[in-house]
């Protein structure tokens, strides 16, 4: 079975600051893995993916995750942090090109000035 | 990238009542769809997924008489909650995608409120 861990349900910085959200899978065979993004009361924007290429992935609006098999993980970063990044990101895994998703928990990014 | 759409974006209801929720895919044709409910600051959980002329295949935990699913075109399925409680109410996401995409599309999700 699939799951997805993001450590962390919230994660604070100022505008400017990094960004680092974290993201761990478990799979028993080659995941896929996705970071989508929610504003309120709206439906999931892809963000990025990675699908068996470049274990560095780069997404929309500055983000950019990398794979890395060894440590299951699926880190999402921004070098520097704008307001209107504040939102619910939730990472996803399907195994490879199927149907289901299993989202984590989703981590609520907020953004100070 | 690919659009769904999904309406109503808010419903309120009363407490017995059947609501219908649509997820259209706008400019592609959506062999698979799939529903999803989320409860407030929770995660989306998996209800079902619904291939297009067939019989939804619904989630363990997910009441099939309750949640009924119809996916009659490539272009659309439909998400009744028949005998509405204030138990369903939530946020309902539909998303869409085509086999050859590893790509899901989500629609803009549907507050569910049942008075």
């Amino acid at each position: 079975a699939q799951s997805v861990t993001q450590l962390g349900s919230h994660v604070s910085v100022s505008e400017g600051a990094l960004v680092l959200l974290r993201c761990n899978y478990s799979s028993s065979v080659p995941p896929y893995l996705f970071w989508y993004v929610q504003y309120p009361n709206q439906g999931l924007q892809l963000l990025l993916k990675y699908t068996s290429a470049a274990t560095l992935v780069k997404g929309i609006n500055g983000f950019e995750a990398e794979f890395k098999k060894s440590e299951t993980s699926f880190h999402l970063t921004k070098p520097s942090a704008h307001m209107s990044d504040a939102a619910e990101y939730f990472c996803a895994v399907s195994e490879g090109n199927t149907d289901k998703l299993i989202f984590g928990t989703g981590t609520r990014l907020q953004v100070f000035p | 990238g690919a659009v769904v759409s999904q309406h109503p974006s808010r419903v309120i209801c009363k407490s017995g009542t059947s609501v219908k929720i649509e997820c259209r895919s706008l400019d592609f044709q959506a062999t698979t769809m799939f529903w999803y409910r989320q409860f407030p600051k929770q995660s989306l959980m998996l209800m079902a997924t619904s291939n297009e002329g067939s019989k939804a295949t619904y989630e363990q935990g997910v009441e099939k008489d309750k949640f009924l699913i119809n996916h009659a075109s490539l272009t659309l399925s439909t998400l009744t909650v028949t005998s509405a409680h204030p138990e369903d109410s939530s946020f309902y996401i539909c998303s869409a995608r085509t086999p050859e995409n590893t790509e899901a599309f989500f629609g803009q999700g549907t507050r569910l409120t049942v008075v």
